[in-house]
């Protein structure tokens, strides 16, 4: 079956860098995510990754895919204490179908200290 | 253009009883899709809805059960609720006509059994 495999916790201060990791196992997957939830909120779709591509920059956001290794990374550069929260990373893989449902990991809880 | 709204947000039941919880789609959504999210589990799906057709399902027991309205709304039904039912359950839906498979959540019934 599909399994995404992600650290549980990072801490980091704020103006520094934050990178979290995400392993996944299916090669077949499509799109890859990622996913940010605060308190008591539902999920936010941050940024997305099509399988074919190795980069995507957006803002303070830099997604890398290294399909070869099945590892997926978010860079979130200049952390604030506003981007505490839990990260999910998520696959979709697709079979036939036009959407197919994501996999999700356990989520990587992001602590920023001032 | 208002996000996915889900009704009720918070709800208490007691082991046995049964509880219905409601999803309305962003519109021009077609696809809906119910996530139930644990500490123990993390995000796990339980069921995708198409114009009114269910096309995943998730491992969960027959007690689950959905259905989604010709104007996309969308309910999911548990039935003998038992208290590891409790849960925040997430309703996410889709533009069907985007391949990309990305979900936009709404902010989740937290549903506790006593």
């Amino acid at each position: 079956g599909e399994d995404v495999e992600q650290s549980l916790f990072l801490s980091v201060r704020e103006g520094d860098s934050s990178v979290i990791n995400c392993t996944y196992t299916d090669s077949s997957s499509t799109y890859l995510y990622w996913y940010k939830q605060e308190p008591g909120a539902g999920l936010q779709l941050l940024t997305y990754i099509f399988s074919n591509m190795d980069m995507k920059q957006d803002q303070r956001l830099t997604v890398l895919l290294n399909k070869k290794d099945k590892h997926l990374s978010l860079r979130i550069a200049d952390t604030q204490t506003g981007d505490s929260a839990i990260y999910f990373c998520a696959e979709s893989v697709n079979r036939g179908s036009t959407l197919g449902r994501l996999y999700f990991g356990r989520g990587t809880q992001l602590t920023v200290w001032p | 253009k208002a996000g996915v709204t889900q009704t009720p947000r918070y709800l208490i039941k007691t082991r046995g009883q049964q509880v219905t919880l409601s999803c309305s789609p962003i519109s021009g959504h077609r696809s809906v899709s119910w996530y139930q999210q644990t500490p123990g589990q993390g995000l796990q799906f339980l069921f995708e809805y198409f114009s009114e057709t269910q096309r995943n399902k998730g491992n969960f027991p027959g007690r689950f059960s959905g259905r989604q309205f010709s104007n996309s709304r969308s309910e999911m039904n548990v039935s003998t609720l038992e208290l590891g039912d409790s849960a925040l359950y997430l309703c996410a839906s889709s533009p069907a006509a985007l391949n990309t498979g990305e979900l936009f959540f709404g902010e989740g019934s937290r549903l506790t059994v006593l």
